[in-house]
């Protein structure tokens, strides 16, 4: 079944401590993507990448970091967690055209986190 | 700078059609895209348009005129299940793909 798998599905951490949220795709797809959804403010861009070692930031970076080393794979890291980067969690991943456009975007099921 | 706007919250009874409306000013386009978001739930895509015009697919349509920047969704025999959050997204024209995504409405189908 074509997916997009994240991991943990729910997660509460301190302020400060290093957290990993995984992000798996097996549909081959060269376009990951990271975004977060807040009450208000809907879905924005955290960071993306266009191809394996290729990321760049998206609109709201600041607190993240990301890593594409292979291209199923796409970690959102976050080295010190504070309570403003509670939030629900999204990877997306899609298909480039060979203009190098993505099309639509398949979603992860999402992580919430909670920093206390 | 972009901007999408939809309405905050819409309430429709079950069996009826509803029309949720999109409007964008973003500084590049590449197609339009619905989503469907059940609360916590990953969104799932419902339609896309591109060109002027509409998309018809099931109990669900999609209509897009670019030069007034505006979209609407419509649903018709709408089902409870139907409760759940549209979200309005622009693809972005510019180098980096992305899709802007309007805040959602936030669907109620009463019996």
């Amino acid at each position: 079944e074509a997916q997009v798998t994240q991991n943990p599905r729910y997660l509460i951490t301190v302020t400060g401590k290093k957290l990993t949220v995984t992000c798996s795709q097996n549909m081959n797809h060269e376009y990951m993507s990271w975004y977060r959804q807040d009450p208000g403010l809907g879905l924005r861009q955290i960071y993306y990448s266009m191809n394996v070692e290729v990321t760049d930031k998206g609109d709201v970076p600041e607190g993240y970091k990301v890593s594409r080393k292979e291209k199923r794979n796409f970690p959102l890291i976050l080295e010190s967690p504070s309570p403003n980067q509670t939030s629900l969690y999204f990877c997306a991943s899609s298909g480039l055209s060979v203009l190098g456009r993505a099309y639509g975007y398949t979603f992860g099921s999402g992580t919430r986190l909670t920093v206390v | 700078g972009q901007n999408i706007d939809q309405p905050t919250e819409m309430t429709a009874t079950e069996g009826a059609i509803v029309q949720i409306n999109c409007t964008y000013q973003t500084s590049g386009f590449n197609g339009l895209f619905w989503y469907q978001q059940h609360a916590g739930e990953a969104p799932t895509f419902l339609s896309y348009n591109v060109l002027d015009g509409l998309e018809e697919k099931g109990r669900f349509s999609s209509f897009l005129s670019r030069s007034k920047g505006y979209s609407y969704l419509l649903l018709k025999e709408l089902q409870m299940k139907d409760s759940a959050s549209y979200l309005c997204a622009v693809r972005d024209g510019g180098a980096t793909n992305k899709l802007i995504f309007g805040t959602g409405t936030l669907l109620a189908v009463q019996p």
